[in-house]
């Protein structure tokens, strides 16, 4: 079975800094990958996704993720922080033909001024 | 509509009644899945309907729980004799397409259920 595990449920970085979210998969087939964010009381929000080809892919709001088949990982990063940036992460493994969606237990991002 | 959307929007209950939640899709959108969120446990699939179908129920955590879908369109989550553990976030999402094509799931901003 397909599963997502993200290292670290709270992550705190200053303003300026970069931010990383680690995320890894376990998959027997090639997988579909995604990061989504949650802001307070929202629903959740497409970041980006890997489905096939190159394997750095850019998101919304300056977000880029690698996709590392060696490593099983897919880990989220930006440059640098910005306030807005704070809120809860989820990374997610597509396990194919129903298009549902396998998350993992997500990451509070916490932004310092 | 513009979004998925879902109602009611906070709801309270007391232990041992049923409650509905209703999920609107985005219009056209032939997939449509209920997600359970709550504090650690993080996103748990509960269901997931192709057109007014549920090939995969795999999620839903006891018989109290059900759903439909009627139309293609509209879905509402049932959830009898409530517990005080089925308290969480239920969000819905829907999709234009599935197949395994990796397709984006848009999220409503869920119905929060409390039950006391």
């Amino acid at each position: 079975a397909q599963s997502v595990t993200q290292l670290g449920s709270h992550v705190s970085v200053s303003e300026g800094a970069l931010v990383l979210l680690r995320c890894n998969y376990s998959s027997s087939v090639p997988p579909y990958l995604f990061w989504y964010v949650q802001y307070p009381n929202q629903g959740l929000q497409l970041l980006l996704k890997y489905t096939t080809g190159a394997t750095l892919v850019k998101g919304i709001n300056g977000f880029e993720a690698e996709f590392k088949k060696s490593e099983t990982s897919f880990h989220l990063t930006k440059p640098s922080a910005h306030m807005s940036d704070a809120a809860e992460y989820f990374c997610a493994v597509s396990p194919g033909n129903t298009g549902k969606l396998i998350f993992g237990q997500g990451t509070t991002l916490q932004v310092k001024p | 509509g513009a979004g998925v959307s879902q109602s009611p929007s906070n709801k309270v209950t007391e232990k041992g009644k049923d409650v509905e939640l209703r999920c609107d899709p985005i219009s056209g959108h032939t997939a449509l899945y209920w997600y359970r969120q709550s504090l650690g446990q993080g996103l748990e699939f509960l269901i997931y309907f192709q057109g007014n179908s549920a090939p995969d129920k795999s999620g839903l955590p006891s018989d109290r729980f059900s759903a439909e879908r009627t139309g293609g369109s509209v879905s509402t989550l049932t959830i009898q004799r409530t517990q005080q553990e089925d308290s969480a976030v239920y969000l819905c999402a829907s999709s234009p397409r599935t197949s395994g094509m990796g397709g984006e799931l848009f999220f409503g901003e869920g119905s929060r259920l409390t039950v006391l």
